[in-house]
Parts: C-alpha cells; structure tokens; sequence
C-alpha cells in the first residue's frame, strides 16, 4: 500500500523568509503528486500537481514544488512567505490503475508566520 | 459561482445512532468523492462516485454507505455510530472521475459522537 510520509508536524517560518515542506511517498512506480493547503473553516484547495514531465511543477500563490524520483520526494517551496500562507499543507498521491480517483494524504504540517 | 456545499456544517450524535451527510457539487460536475478526516491527521479516502455509480471504496467498514442521486448530489450515511467516527467529513466533487479532474473540496461536516 502507499503512504505519504510528511516529518514536520509544525513549521515556523518569518514573515518574507523561504520556505520548504517536505514530503515523502511510497510507491511502486511514480504516482500522482500533489500539494493542499488547508485554512481553519474551510475546505482543501489545490496548490499544484504532477503527473509527469518536467519535476520542477509551478502552482498557485507562488508555490513551487519539485519531484526527486530518486529521494521519493516532492517538496514543496515558497521563496518569499506571507502571514497568509499560514494554514495546514498535505501532501496527497494518487494510486494509478484504480480506474478511479482516490487520494493517500499525510498528516499535515501546519506552517506558523511569525512577524 | 457556487463551490461545494456540505450539509450540515456541525452535527453532535451519540453512540449507535445513524447520521447522514449532504453534499451538493459545483454545477456541471458529475463526481464526488467522501473523505474523513479525523483530527490531527490527513484526509482518509471513503468513496467516490460518478454519474451515480460507485466507482471506488476506501477501508472502512459497511457501515459506511453513500449513494448520489440524479441531480449528482451525494449522501453519506453511517450506522451505528461510534466514538472512533468523529471526525470531519469532506465532500469533494470532479468534473470527471480521474486524476486529470480537479478535486474541488467542500467546507466539510464536523460530527462529534459522545
């Protein structure tokens, strides 16, 4: 079965310092990647995503993230954080050939903009 | 334009009750999926549907149910509840039924059971 491994359960980060959520999958074979962001209330939105291609995905909101197939990994990254971004991000992927839609998520790492 | 609505947005149960869940899709959309996410962790995959036939079912037990109705709205229903099913449950509705459908999420439904 695969699994989606995020190690930071919590993450502070300043006001206009980068940022860099890591995510970890295990998969036989290179799934559909993908990045939610989650605020308080409401529901998970799309960040970005990968199918195939180039591994450097750009997304919404300045986020980037990058696929490394020989670290199983896919983080995600923000060059210059806002007090906005603070919210929960999952890192989801997608099982292929199941003939239909069904995401494995993390746990989460709730991002903190400190002033 | 209307996202997803989940119905309702709070609910309290007790231990062998039955609950039912609501979820209206953006107009236009033909599939929606059921998660739960139980506090401090990650979204957990329940079912999805697609032009009101069940396409997929994650692990959990029967009495898990949905259906979706013509107009592609969807139900959840759980039976005899337990403790361990308080969670916030997210409706997430799609175009279509692969990846290459956005999953557009709703706000979610908070059940307690005490």
């Amino acid at each position: 079965a695969q699994s989606v491994t995020q190690p930071d359960i919590h993450i502070t980060v300043s006001e206009g310092a980068s940022l860099e959520l890591r995510c970890n999958y295990s998969y036989g074979a290179t799934p559909y990647l993908f990045w939610y962001v989650q605020s308080p209330g409401q529901g998970l939105q799309l960040l970005l995503k990968y199918f195939s291609g180039d591994t450097l995905v750009q997304g919404i909101k300045g986020f980037e993230a990058e696929f490394k197939r020989s670290q199983s990994s896919f983080n995600l990254r923000k060059p210059s954080v806002h007090w906005s971004d603070a919210a929960e991000y999952f890192c989801a992927v997608g099982e292929k050939n199941t003939g239909f839609q069904k995401l494995v998520f993390g746990t989460g790492t709730r991002l903190l903009v400190s002033p | 334009d209307a996202g997803v609505t989940q119905s309702p947005t709070h609910l309290i149960k007790t231990r062998g009750q039955h609950v039912t869940l609501r979820c209206s899709p953006i107009s236009g959309h033909k599939s929606v999926s059921w998660y739960q996410q139980v506090l401090g962790q990650g979204p957990q995959f329940i079912f999805q549907y697609y032009e009101k036939e069940e396409r997929g079912r994650g692990n959990f037990p029967d009495r898990f149910s949905a259906r979706q109705f013509p107009n592609y709205s969807s139900e959840l229903n759980v039976n005899a509840l337990l403790l361990g099913d308080s969670a916030l449950y997210l409706c997430a509705s799609s175009w279509n039924d692969r990846y290459t459908g956005e999953l557009f999420f709703g706000e979610g439904s908070r059940l307690t059971v005490l």
